[in-house]
């Protein structure tokens, strides 16, 4: 059975860093194209980077609203891919959903909240 | 950045009837490759997402054959026949054509 879960959300004041982390099972995660995809309080969802497999030389893809504040990175001996956030903004207040891109989005873990306020 | 348009912002669906949803790109989602890339999700209240559709009309693995999703290059609809209870959620388009992948803003299903 595929496994997603995400760990490391919180309220965290705007300008402050955060780590998300999503450690996975089931599947073969060095193979796997990850996602993190976000939802406002609005319901909007929003895609914010993939990493792709070490095949492709974990090639990165980034929203323009993150870029240069927020990495995604991944460790295939942990089956894990994390999300670090920095200089960290109120509209980046969402859930926080680890994705794996199989045939579509296939696979979603059960989201983490992230708040930004001060 | 590709912007999907979905419409009706919600339905209201008695159970055993059908119910459409309307998704429109401002691009082509046909890819070089012959692929339109279209997926449809839905949201069950208080769950993550989850894929329905994908490359426009292929069912995913456990998805009920009610659900079928056509269309052209630009224009695409979502079906669902003989709406069950279980269908209640919200409803989104989405593409992978071209960085960044972006969604429709979600049609909202609801039971009579």
């Amino acid at each position: 059975e595929v496994q997603l879960v995400e760990t490391g959300g919180g309220l965290v004041q705007p300008g402050k860093s955060l780590k998300l982390t999503c450690a996975t099972s089931g599947f073969t995660f060095s193979n796997a194209w990850m996602h993190w995809v976000r939802q406002s309080p609005e319901k909007q969802l929003e895609w914010v980077a993939q990493i792709k497999a070490k095949s492709n030389n974990y090639a990165t893809y980034y929203a323009e609203s993150v870029k240069g504040r927020f990495t995604i990175s991944r460790d295939d001996s942990k089956s894990s891919v994390y999300l670090q956030m920095n200089s960290l903004k109120e509209e980046d207040t969402a859930i926080y959903y680890c994705t794996y891109w199989e045939l579509g989005l296939d696979y979603w873990g059960q989201g983490v909240m992230v708040t930004v306020s001060s | 950045d590709i912007v999907l348009t979905q419409a009706p912002l919600s339905v209201s669906v008695t159970p055993g009837e059908s119910a459409s949803i309307s998704c429109r790109s401002s691009k082509s989602l046909l890819s070089s490759k012959g692929i339109t890339s279209l997926y449809w999700y839905l949201q069950r209240p208080g769950k993550s997402p989850q894929l329905l559709i994908y490359q426009m009309s292929n069912l995913a693995s456990g998805v009920p054959d009610r659900f079928s999703s056509s269309g052209s290059e630009t224009d695409f609809t979502l079906k669902i026949s003989k709406v069950e209870t279980e269908d209640v959620g919200v409803y989104y388009c989405g593409h992978r054509l071209e960085y960044p992948l972006t969604f429709g803003s979600g049609t909202k299903l609801e039971i009579k």
